[in-house]
């Protein structure tokens, strides 16, 4: 079962920031949280992890609460490009890389 | 090159044929997997290969049958599939590594039809 409970859908005004919440209770003191988006009939897409401290890169910001039960994935300026699925994934770790996707946010941009 | 090919785009297949996907990277990554993803639904694992070696077969049946012939290729091959195994097959490769995280790159995807 997924480790990860997101919110079915979500919109977001174009420009405005999307954030976007994800609960991992049961997280594991060595498991990174991993953010994936798939845009419609592609091929999921990597955007960030991140173990214990906030992370940003080029695409978007992970917020992660202190007690690692919770994160949030902020898109600064959402475009309608940014309209997908955003998966949060917890990352098992046994001897390969178990990546079990949640049933994920839709996000839909709105102009 | 941080891309992943896959092979076919598009496949029709009977009951009775015999076919395979086709999946590369040149990234230097050693790990490769298979993901299979019905509509409306989020990708499930299959298997996972780590260092050309088989190390997580997720329940898949038998008529599933992974190969990972050098460290840039990976094939599904695919025989006496049922209606309902028609999917997205993704491939997906990442770094085999514990430190600092590992981010998997996907393929576009084989979209599979079993008549």
């Amino acid at each position: 079962d997924a480790k990860t409970t997101q919110p079915p859908s979500m919109d977001c005004a174009e420009g405005r920031a999307a954030n976007l919440p994800c609960n991992h209770s049961t997280i594991s003191g060595n498991e990174y949280v991993y953010w994936y988006r798939q845009i419609h009939s592609q091929g999921p897409q990597y955007i960030i992890h991140g173990l214990k401290n906030n992370e940003t890169n080029e695409m978007a910001s992970l917020i992660i609460t202190e007690d690692r039960k919770s994160s949030t994935l902020i898109l600064p300026h959402a475009t309608l490009r940014d309209t997908a699925v955003y998966y949060c994934i917890v990352s098992v770790i046994t001897g390969g890389f178990k990546t079990i996707f949640g049933a994920g946010t839709r996000l839909f941009v709105k102009a | 090159d941080t891309e992943v090919t896959q092979t076919p785009k598009h496949l029709v297949m009977g009951m009775t044929n015999k076919k395979s996907l086709k999946c590369e990277q040149h990234m230097g990554h050693r790990a490769m997997y298979w993901y299979k993803q019905k509509a409306k639904k989020p990708p499930e694992l299959m298997f996972v290969y780590s260092y050309e070696k088989l190390s997580i077969n997720e329940s898949v049946p038998s008529r599933f049958s992974p190969e990972c012939p050098n460290s840039s290729l990976l094939n599904l091959h695919l025989h006496a599939l049922q209606p309902e195994d028609s999917a997205l097959y993704l491939c997906a490769s990442s770094q085999v590594s514990g430190v600092g995280g590992n981010e998997q790159f996907f393929g576009p995807g084989t979209r599979l039809t079993v008549l």
